[in-house]
Parts: C-alpha cells; structure tokens; sequence
C-alpha cells in the first residue's frame, strides 16, 4: 500500500491560493488520488479525484506530475468557511477500507 | 438523492455496555464500509461489507463486529465497551462501478462517548 504524507497544519488569509501537497511515494499502478474536506463533527466530504496530470472542478485543483510520487491540492481565493481538515486518500478506483491508504490530514486555518 | 446516514449521531455510554450504530447508504450503493477516527489515530478502518458479506476487515479486535442487510443498511456493534472506544465512526458507501470515478461517500458520523 502507497503510504502518504501531508503537512499537518496550514495557515492562509481569506482571498489566497491555499496549495496542500501529499506526498505518496510508493503509489501503486492502478491507484488514483481523492482528496476529502472534514469539518468538526462532520464526515469528509469529497472534494476532487484525479489518476495523472491535472483535474479541475469547481471547488479546487489536484495536479499530479509524471511521476505521480505526490499531488496537490490547490484551493483558489479560499473563505473562512474553507478552515476545516483536508485529507488525501490513495488507493484503486471504488477501493475502501484497507485498499486505501489515509492521509493523516492537513489542518488548514483561513484567516480573515 | 439522499446521502448516507448515520444514526445515532451522539451517545454516551459507560464502560462495559455494547453499542450498535447504523449506516444507511446512498441508494443503489452495495459497499459499505466503517471507519473509527480518533484524534491520535486518524482514520482507522474497522471493515467493509458488499451485498452482505464482510469482504475486507480491519485490524481490530473481535469485539468490534458489523453486518449488512439485504437492503445494503449496515449495523456496527461493540461490545464490552472500553474508554479508548470513545471516537467519531464514520459509515461510507461506494457504488460498484468499475468505469469511471467512484468514491466514498461518508455520513456525518456517531460520536461515541464512553464514561
């Protein structure tokens, strides 16, 4: 199982790019990249997915270069609501539990 | 389309009693799976069911033990409960698509505490 690393904590202004790498080294073949947002009490929520290169939704970016050893998460103009843990999740498309391999989170603080 | 839901969302219990949490999933969704985090431990996973059966299973002790129904709702039970039990466990669900993207989708969690 690919192991991965994230920084545990951020701190950001409202209106900045917030960029959160994760590093996962050993990543397998047929693994892509999932990147959840969890705020206290609440269960992640996803926010993007990606397997190579880079991924655009209306939220956030995820770029993955060539050698898909890391991949980051890029939050445009983030809000104070944007303040929450972000985790990175690899492992085989519709693959849970022990298939997957967790992040331990990226607390990020937005401040005004 | 509902999201997957968990009840109940707080309890309290003491030492040695049992608990059982339920996990209703997305409609259509066959997987799922269940999650202890704790702010020590992160995300552990505790086993996933598909159409019933137990396909994977985490690294926790037997006192820890799920089912599925034939509807795909889920029920987690632990028993002989232990103040280290104390965590927010987390119920996701997955479709079985083998094209295109698939992902988790979690409940809001029950917060479990034990006194």
């Amino acid at each position: 199982l690919a192991k991965t690393t994230q920084p545990i904590s951020m701190d950001s202004y409202e209106g900045q790019e917030v960029n959160i790498t994760c590093s996962h080294n050993n990543i397998a073949t047929n693994d892509y990249i999932t990147w959840y947002q969890q705020f206290p009490s609440q269960g992640p929520r996803f926010i993007i997915q990606g397997y190579k290169t880079k991924v655009t939704n209306e939220v956030a970016s995820l770029f993955i270069p060539a050698d898909r050893k890391s991949s980051t998460l890029s939050l445009p103009r983030v809000s104070l609501s944007d303040t929450a843990v972000y985790y990175c999740l690899v492992g085989p498309l519709g693959a849970a539990g022990n298939k997957l391999t967790f992040g331990g989170g990226t607390r990020v603080l937005v401040k005004p | 389309k509902a999201g997957v839901t968990q009840t109940p969302r707080y309890l309290i219990k003491t030492r040695g009693q049992q608990v059982t949490l339920s996990c209703s999933p997305i409609s259509g969704h066959r997987s799922v799976s269940w999650y202890q985090q704790t702010p020590g431990q992160g995300l552990q996973f505790l086993f996933e069911y598909f159409s019933e059966t137990q396909r994977n299973k985490g690294n926790f002790p037997g006192r820890f033990s799920g089912r599925q129904f034939s509807n795909s709702r889920s029920e987690m039970n632990v028993s002989t409960l232990e103040l280290g039990d104390s965590a927010l466990y987390l119920c996701a669900s997955s479709g079985d698509s083998v094209s295109g993207a698939n992902v988790l989708t979690f409940g809001a969690g029950s917060r479990l505490t034990v006194l």
